[in-house]
């Protein structure tokens, strides 16, 4: 299953499709970006992470596209399980040409629902 | 040391009451961080910490509140005369080094005021 639009609240998959998860930054002088997971009740829990020098990175499952020219970022999962059921949230570090701040600028986040 | 670790998770109080929270960092990270969240939102950043220095806050930090981290371990988020728009689950988070670093979240507090 593949979101459509930029932002799209909530996401049906079948277990075992690819997911793939969008998310539009405002900062174009951000230079780091996290993507989350956070199930119901939980603190956000870290999935994979990017620099601005790198177009994708891959971790276990996981792939993180980065386009700067259009300020995009993607979380694509592979092979979606039921625990993979969660609230996705890209996160940016923002306001980095006022000193560096430290600050994680989060998005809204994405539900994604795996059904089995 | 199993992560960050936040006390309560839950806090029900009453409206102008004053409450606070308290966050263990991981062991040997310099970095802290407080964040609030409110239910469909990402995490909105509050204030943060090197050490115990509390190096830039938010606009959303208003007067009533108030962080501290006197011995760069662990820090405790004050809030006085709540109000019900305070109603969210508040995050901290640790992390290593300076930006760039992936911050890791506590499970949070969740603050109900009534």
């Amino acid at each position: 299953g593949e979101s459509v639009g930029l932002h799209l609240p909530t996401l049906s998959v079948q277990e075992g499709d690819n997911s793939i998860i969008n998310c539009a930054y405002s900062n174009s002088a951000s230079d780091y970006f996290i993507w989350y997971k956070q199930e119901s009740g939980k603190g956000p829990q870290f999935i994979i992470d990017i620099r601005s020098n790198m177009d994708k990175r891959q971790g276990q499952r996981v792939t993180v596209l980065l386009n700067k020219t259009v300020k995009h970022l993607s979380l694509q999962i592979a092979a979606t399980q039921p625990g993979d059921s969660a609230v996705y949230f890209c996160a940016e570090n923002g306001d980095i040409l006022q000193g560096g701040s430290e600050k994680l600028v989060f998005g809204k986040g994405t539900k994604l629902t795996v059904n089995p | 040391d199993t992560g960050v670790s936040q006390d309560p998770r839950h806090k029900i109080t009453k409206r102008g009451q004053n409450v606070t929270f308290r966050c263990d960092p991981i062991s040997e990270h310099n970095r802290l961080y407080w964040y609030r969240q409110t239910l469909g939102q990402g995490p909105e950043f509050l204030t943060y910490f090197q050490n115990e220095a509390q190096l830039e806050k938010s606009r959303l930090l208003s007067d009533r509140f108030s962080a501290e981290r006197p011995k760069g371990s662990f820090s405790t988020l004050e809030i006085q005369r709540t109000e019900q728009g305070d109603s969210a689950m508040y995050l901290c988070a640790s992390s290593l080094r300076g930006q760039g670093t992936e911050a890791f979240f506590g499970q949070g507090t969740r603050l109900t005021v009534v």
